[in-house]
């Protein structure tokens, strides 16, 4: 079956440095996004896209935060300057239409 | 503002037994509703949607109900398995396929053998 994969599984950083965290989507899908989760709390949403382009964005998705789908398979997050508060399971999913599939995640974690 | 709440953040349920888990939500403008399961390290997996033309959906072992009067949506599972044990979160979407789904602060189950 078809699945969203993302790599790496766990990323640790120091506070201030550049992070990319990257997904490859199920393959005839159109829609991406990506979310976090902050440990024991909800899924958040962060960012989708559609047709090369941010569809809509959270309030957490600030300037420090970028996408990008460089190639056909692969879209990625990029965090600019990592803070504390970025430690989180980041979460790539797709959908075709409404159905989103979800990755297995990122752990990020800045020290 | 949008928000998607649960009813009960742990349930316990003797295996083999059905499992209600409810959701309460406040947008009476969503059009869509999905049920993941997230077990402990992994991402959430998709059980079920519904859309809100819709009251009720089935599938294998599971069924969503949807009552849109109250604003309400809950997830039946039948005949519990050890399997089952995870944290359920219900979500909120619009009817395009490209919005935001707004998820719920989730139900742990667990299923005692």
């Amino acid at each position: 079956e078809p699945e969203v994969t993302q790599t790496p599984s766990h990323q640790v950083t120091q506070m201030g440095q550049e992070v990319i965290l990257r997904c490859v989507p199920i393959s005839n899908h159109l829609y991406f996004y990506w979310y976090r989760q902050i440990l024991g709390q909800k899924v958040e949403f962060l960012v989708s896209f559609y047709n090369n382009e941010i569809s809509e964005k959270s309030e957490i998705f600030d300037d420090q935060f970028s996408v990008e789908r460089p190639d056909g398979s692969n879209f990625t997050l990029k965090i600019r300057s990592t803070k504390l508060e970025d430690s989180a399971m980041y979460f790539c999913a797709s959908s075709e239409e409404l159905r989103a599939f979800f990755g297995q995640g990122t752990r990020l974690t800045v020290v | 503002g949008e928000s998607v709440g649960l009813h009960l953040p742990t349930l316990s349920v003797q295996e083999g037994d059905n499992s209600i888990i409810n959701c309460a939500y406040s947008n009476s403008a969503s059009d869509y509703f999905i049920w993941y399961k997230q077990e402990s390290g992994k991402g959430p997996q998709f059980i079920i949607d519904i859309r809100s033309n819709m009251d009720k959906r089935q599938g294998q072992r599971v069924t969503v109900l949807l009552n849109k009067t109250v604003k309400h949506l809950s997830l039946q599972i039948a005949a519990t398995q050890p399997g089952d044990s995870a944290v359920y979160f219900c979500a909120e979407g619009g009817n395009f396929g490209n919005e935001k789904l707004t998820f719920g602060t989730g139900t742990r189950l667990t299923i005692i053998p």
